[in-house]
Order: C-alpha cells, then structure tokens, then sequence
C-alpha cells in the first residue's frame, strides 16, 4: 500500500483559480520528487526537493519540502487548462531503496 | 534511444498464461525501476536494479512475478500464471544514477487478464 499519503484525491477548478496538493509520510524522506502524469500518458519528471525547508518555483509552480522532510506541496497560481492531469509525489525513504509513490492528485480545470 | 522504451504497449493474457514486459532503458542509465499503476492510483513499486544487480525486490506482490536485468541494460518484467489482479500498466523508469536522480518514465505496457 501507499506509504506516502497524498491528498486530495481530486480537485476540480475554474480557470484561474489556485489550487495545492499536499504529500505527507510518516517516516522521514532522504528527497521528494513531484511528477505530472496526463491522461494515458507517464509520469514525467518535474522537480527533486532535497533540503529541510527547501522552496522551488517553476513559472506558476512553487514546490515545497517541510522542515521535518516528511511533508512536501505542490502549489499552482491561476491555473490553466493545461495544467489537467494528475500530480503525483514520489519519496526515498530515509535509509531505504524505496522510491514510494503517493495515490495522486487528479486536476481538472474548467475553462 | 532517445527515451524509455517499452514494450508490448498492450497485452492481453489468459488466466494463467505466462507473460513478458520488455524494458528499454536510456542508454547508460545505472538504475532501473519496475512500477505498478492500477487505475485511479500511483505508481506501486515493485522491484529496482543497479546496473545488472537487483537491489531490492520486496515490491513484488509474489512469487508469480520476476525480473531480471542480466547485461545492465535491457530488463525483463516476467509474470508467470498470471490471474486477473496482475491486470495494470507496468510502467519502467531509468535514472542516470541512483534515487536521486530524475527518473524517466516509458509509456507503460497495459496488462489485461482475462
């Protein structure tokens, strides 16, 4: 089963609006990758948060790791049509090989 | 290649039947992942190789499923009497190096057993 938690589940949202998807473990993470997967298409590779703390931003993306390294979000400003899909985090287990996945969180943006 | 390659993109298998998913990794990518991605959820991980040696395998729902990666380079996701809870999209991912890299999906053989 999933061992990173990550909700919601799903988000539906009017065009323009924000929208924040949030990753948690209960065992500390050695790093935190995000990945936006399409519909009927792969996981592609977005951005790896390392550091405690750390804060990234990608254009309207701004990607965050906790202090602790057990949380991480993912947040978009005035979303767009193109940014349907389903954002995905993927965490190493501290001290494991374990590249964990959490279930998901699918975006629909109404236009 | 230009990026990972897997195939079949489809297969549909009898109960029972033994199956094969073949994964072409970005060459000279170290690491390689096998996942399961039933529908609606994330990708499951089931086994990681470092070059030929497979690290860690406990994602592996059974004794049913194997892989193997025997030159490094091309691995082989193999299922044997496959029953109708195997059907997802196997989906293969390489890295340059190890957890810490990016890692590069293919586009995920969709396993149907009927």
């Amino acid at each position: 089963g999933q061992q990173v938690m990550q909700i919601p589940q799903y988000q539906h949202v009017q065009e323009g609006e924000d929208f924040t998807t949030y990753c948690n473990s209960s065992t500390t993470l050695s790093n935190i990758q995000w990945y936006k997967q399409r519909p009927g298409g792969h996981p592609v590779f977005l951005i790896q948060l390392v550091k405690s703390g750390e804060v990234k931003k990608q254009k309207r993306l701004t990607f965050q790791f906790g202090e602790a390294k057990k949380n991480s979000s993912l947040h978009i400003t005035a979303t767009q049509t193109t940014d349907v899909g389903t954002y995905f985090c993927a965490g190493l287990i501290y001290n494991n090989n374990d590249m964990r996945f959490g279930a998901g969180t699918r975006l629909t943006v109404k236009p | 290649g230009a990026g990972v390659s897997q195939s079949p993109r489809y297969k549909v298998a009898k109960r029972g039947q033994d199956v094969a998913l073949r994964c072409d990794p970005i060459s000279g990518h170290v690491s390689l992942f096998w996942y399961q991605q039933a529908l609606g959820q994330g990708p499951e991980f089931l086994t990681y190789f470092q070059n030929e040696a497979q690290l860690d395998k406990s994602g592996l729902p059974s004794d049913r499923f194997f892989a193997e990666r025997p030159e490094g380079s091309v691995s082989t996701l193999k299922i044997q009497r496959t029953q109708q809870e195997d059907s997802a999209v196997y989906l293969c991912a390489s890295s340059a190096d190890s957890f810490l890299a990016e890692a590069f999906f293919g586009q995920g053989t969709r396993l149907t057993v009927v």
